[in-house]
């Protein structure tokens, strides 16, 4: 089987910056995708990581270390807006193509003044 | 664009009965797939399809059946609803599989079902 284990809650301040973290353990692993989801809403697609290392996008990177079966998220000038849950994801190498993804709990992220 | 689109936005059904949620995308992806949410959990995939005519199973997919007669349209079909199905359903769409995680996964707005 497989399980991923991320942090139920974190709280930091607005303006800080925040590292969400993610470990997971699969038969196989294709890549790790983390995505946001704001109360009543969708997920939102944020970041993928197929390769080690880390990949910024604006505000958001995300980091990845294959051999530790590891990743995180870091936010940085947290903004009020940030306030969600945010998903990890791993993409198995099926063999099938499926492609589909198996999610973490969520971390719920509560910004603070 | 329209996106990933999913109706209806709620629905309450009675133990037994049976009904159809429907997506539609009009992006043009090949790959399609169907999640649930319960409280406090992540996603869970329920059944996917990689093109018109090909569906699968994923992690829970007991209790519902899946067709694509069309690339826009995947619909969800609850045989015979339980009180176990109460969740939040989405569906989501990627242009194309077999390429992991690199093709961002659209998820439309879900569908919030109860059964009584």
């Amino acid at each position: 089987g497989q399980s991923l284990e991320q942090p139920s809650e974190v709280t930091a301040v607005e303006g800080a910056i925040v590292q969400i973290n993610c470990t997971y353990q699969t038969s196989g692993f294709y890549g790790l995708s983390w995505y946001q989801q704001h109360d009543g809403g969708a997920p939102t697609f944020l970041s993928y990581n197929a390769l080690d290392g880390l990949e910024e996008t604006g505000r958001f990177s995300s980091f990845l270390s294959r051999s530790d079966s590891y990743g995180y998220l870091l936010l940085q000038e947290l903004q009020m807006k940030d306030s969600a849950s945010y998903f990890c994801a791993v993409i198995l190498d099926s063999g099938g193509g499926a492609d589909g993804l198996t999610f973490g709990k969520g971390t719920h992220l509560i910004i603070q003044p | 664009n329209a996106g990933v689109t999913q109706t209806p936005k709620f629905q309450v059904l009675k133990t037994g009965q049976s009904m159809t949620l429907q997506c539609a995308q009009d992006m043009n992806h090949e790959y399609m797939s169907w999640y649930r949410q319960d409280p406090g959990m992540g996603l869970r995939l329920i059944h996917y399809s990689v093109g018109a005519g090909i569906t699968d199973q994923g992690e829970v997919p007991n209790g519902y059946n899946v067709s694509r007669s069309t690339t826009e349209d995947f619909p969800l079909r609850l045989l015979s609803a339980a009180p176990s199905q109460t969740s939040v359903y989405f569906c989501a769409s990627k242009r194309a599989w077999g390429r992991g995680g690199s093709d961002t996964q659209y998820f439309g707005p879900g569908t919030r079902l109860t059964v009584l």
